[in-house]
Formats: C-alpha cells, sequence, structure tokens
C-alpha cells in the first residue's frame, strides 16, 4: 500500500530534549516535505526536499533541522526543543514528474508536546 | 509574496444542498498549482481536487468541483449535495513553478447537519 510513515504518532518531551521524528514513504517520490499545524494558521511549510542530499528552507525553519540521506526518508530533528514547538506535523511526499500538479500525500501526522 | 486567503473560518449547510467554501491567492509567478485539501476530524489530509493556471476548464472530482477565476485570484470549491460526511476542515493550498512550496490557507471548517 503506498503510504507515508511518520513515527511516533504522539509524544510528550520536555525542553531541550533533543528529538527526532521519523518519515518515510514507499513511493519513490523525489519531493518530500514536513509542516506544523497550528488553531488559526492552518498549515506552515518547514523545510523540504527535491531530491537526495537537496534541503530548503519553508516558512518556518528557526529550531528545526532536516536531513535526506536516502529518497525514501526525510527525518524532522528538534535539537533543543522549546514550547512553542508544541504542534502537529505531517510529513508529506510528492512526485515530481510534472511538479507543480502532483498533490502531496500526507501522513497521519505526530503530535508533539513539548514541557 | 505568496499568499492564499480562506475568510470564512466556519461553514454550516443542510444536507443534500450544495456549498461553495472561498479561496483567494496571490503570487506573481506566472506558473502555479491550486490544491484542496479535506481534514476530518480523524486528523488525516485528503486531497480532493487540483487546478492548474493554465487550465482551461475547471476542475471536477466526483461531487468537488473548483470554480477558479484567474483574473480575480479565486480558487472557490464546490460541494455539490452535501452529505454529512463532509463535515471537516477544507484546506486550500498553492504549489508556485518557482519556489517548489506549497503555502496553505488557514482553513474553512464545515459542518453539515441533516
Amino acid at each position: 500500500e503506498a503510504q507515508v510513515t511518520q513515527n511516533p504518532r504522539y509524544l510528550i518531551t520536555v525542553t531541550g530534549k533533543k528529538l527526532t521524528v521519523t518519515c518515510s514513504q514507499n513511493m519513490n517520490h523525489e519531493y518530500m516535505s514536513w509542516y506544523r499545524q497550528d488553531p488559526g494558521l492552518g498549515l506552515r511549510q518547514i523545510y523540504y526536499s527535491m531530491n537526495v542530499e537537496v534541503t530548503d528552507k519553508g516558512d518556518v525553519p528557526e529550531g528545526y533541522k532536516v536531513s535526506r540521506k536516502e529518497k525514501r526518508n526525510f527525518p524532522l530533528i528538534l535539537e533543543s526543543p522549546s514550547p512553542n514547538q508544541t504542534s502537529l506535523y505531517f510529513c508529506a511526499s510528492s512526485g515530481t514528474g510534472g511538479r507543480i500538479n502532483q498533490p502531496q500525500h500526507f501522513g497521519d501526522g505526530t503530535r508533539l508536546s513539548i514541557l | 509574496a505568496q499568499k492564499i486567503t480562506q475568510t470564512q473560518p466556519g461553514m454550516f449547510v443542510q444536507e443534500k444542498e450544495a456549498v461553495t467554501l472561498d479561496c483567494t491567492y496571490d503570487t506573481s509567478d506566472p506558473s502555479y498549482g491550486l490544491f484542496w485539501y479535506k481534514q476530518p476530524s480523524s486528523g488525516e489530509m485528503i486531497f480532493l481536487i487540483y487546478q492548474g493556471s493554465y487550465d482551461q476548464q475547471n476542475a471536477t472530482e466526483g461531487r468537488y468541483s473548483l470554480n477558479f477565476q484567474k483574473a480575480r485570484k479565486s480558487a472557490n470549491l464546490v460541494i455539490s449535495a452535501s452529505q454529512l460526511g463532509d463535515s471537516a476542515m477544507y484546506f486550500c493550498a498553492m504549489r508556485e513553478m518557482d519556489t517548489d512550496k506549497l503555502i496553505f490557507g488557514t482553513g474553512t471548517r464545515l459542518q453539515v447537519f441533516p
């Protein structure tokens, strides 16, 4: 089954404790992206990647890191999490054939709470 | 600057009626794509429909259609014959050819009542 898999689905942690949210897709997609969703703000793009070893900042990259060493994986790293990073996070992927007309396939989301 | 605006925080519609969810956008890129996504209370994001900036006809997918008015920079989603299962949050999004970023609006919460 074609899917984007995020782990963990839920995480409660404390300020300053490094964490990684994993994202994996099995559709051989070139484009992968991370978003955070906050009430009243919709989804905002954190980072995106056009292909292996190519990453770019979205609109809210501060406090986050990403890497794309393999095509299927795109982990999101919070080196020193803070309470303002409490949010619902989505990973998404899409093919680049035709580029802009490719819809994003989303993971089920990771609800992150930082105390 | 790239921007998506959804001015309706919430909408109500009776079952079997049609409803229009508004979306306006701003971009200087002549080549872009517009998307609508549905987010039910369970949280997943479901792709509904796509419209390209060069598409001559309005997109349709089953009960969903997109009223695309390029000169007005609007891409409204029309849901015909609403069903109770249509109750959800709906997001409009845009992707530019130049930047590859995907920008979302703040969403509209649709409630369908019997």
